[in-house]
């Protein structure tokens, strides 16, 4: 099972809003990702988690909030977004950091 | 490390072979992938090969790795129209993960 699931699939919120996006993986890897795409451009790291341990924070704004309840799940709160933020949201997971990644199909993020 | 570049585009007619180029700067990769994202989709990994390899088959797939040009391939055979998609080759080198500006190929039925 090479599967990591993401949900919400689409997510619309105001600059006011509070949400949350949630990432699954069962595979037993120990390293977990979040990403933000732009439409046909790569993307770009945020987070990498290792261990269940924040490991790489990209000087990514604080209204970007990742937490890692155990080996198999990671979130990404959002608070007070701007339009600009507004992208796809990709979560990926590998057996050790930086080996090969398998992502999930992402949430797409609209901010009004 | 960071500087992985590729060809924006690239168009070829159903049943040729497809060749998706990729350059990176950084000699100490360790690793080197090719991933597919289809529209509206996550990134697919499609195949990674070590970095004291220079060659690696997969079915319709062959990846070839020139160390010393830095220069990294896909090759594509009987290339069919569900293979549209961008292709973005990546390196890793120690605890970072770069990917290359992706390729956008669209096959011609």
């Amino acid at each position: 099972d090479t599967e990591v699931t993401q949900t919400p699939k689409h997510l619309v919120m105001g600059m006011t809003n509070k949400k949350s996006l949630k990432c699954e993986q069962h595979m037993g890897h120990r390293a977990m990702y979040w990403y933000k795409q732009k439409a046909k451009k790569p993307p770009e790291l945020m987070f990498v988690y290792s261990y269940e341990k924040l490991s790489i924070n990209e000087s990514v704004p604080s209204r970007f909030s990742p937490e890692c309840p155990n080996s198999s799940l990671l979130n990404l709160h959002l608070h007070a977004l701007q339009p600009e933020d507004s992208a796809l949201y990709l979560c990926a997971s590998s057996q050790e950091i930086h080996r090969e990644q398998y992502f999930g199909p992402g949430t797409r993020l609209t901010v009004t | 490390g960071e500087d992985v570049e590729q060809s924006l585009f690239l168009s070829v007619r159903e049943g040729d072979s497809s060749v998706i180029n990729c350059t990176y700067t950084d000699s100490s990769s360790t690793y080197l992938y090719w991933y597919k994202q289809e529209p509206g989709a996550g990134l697919q990994l499609l195949t990674y090969i070590f970095s004291n390899m220079d060659m690696k088959q997969d079915q319709r797939l062959t990846v070839l790795l020139n160390k010393k040009d830095k220069h990294l391939s896909l090759r594509i055979a009987d290339t069919q129209t569900g293979d549209s998609a961008i292709y973005f080759c990546a390196e890793s080198i120690g605890n970072q993960f770069y990917f290359g500006t992706g390729t956008s190929l669209t096959v011609i039925p």
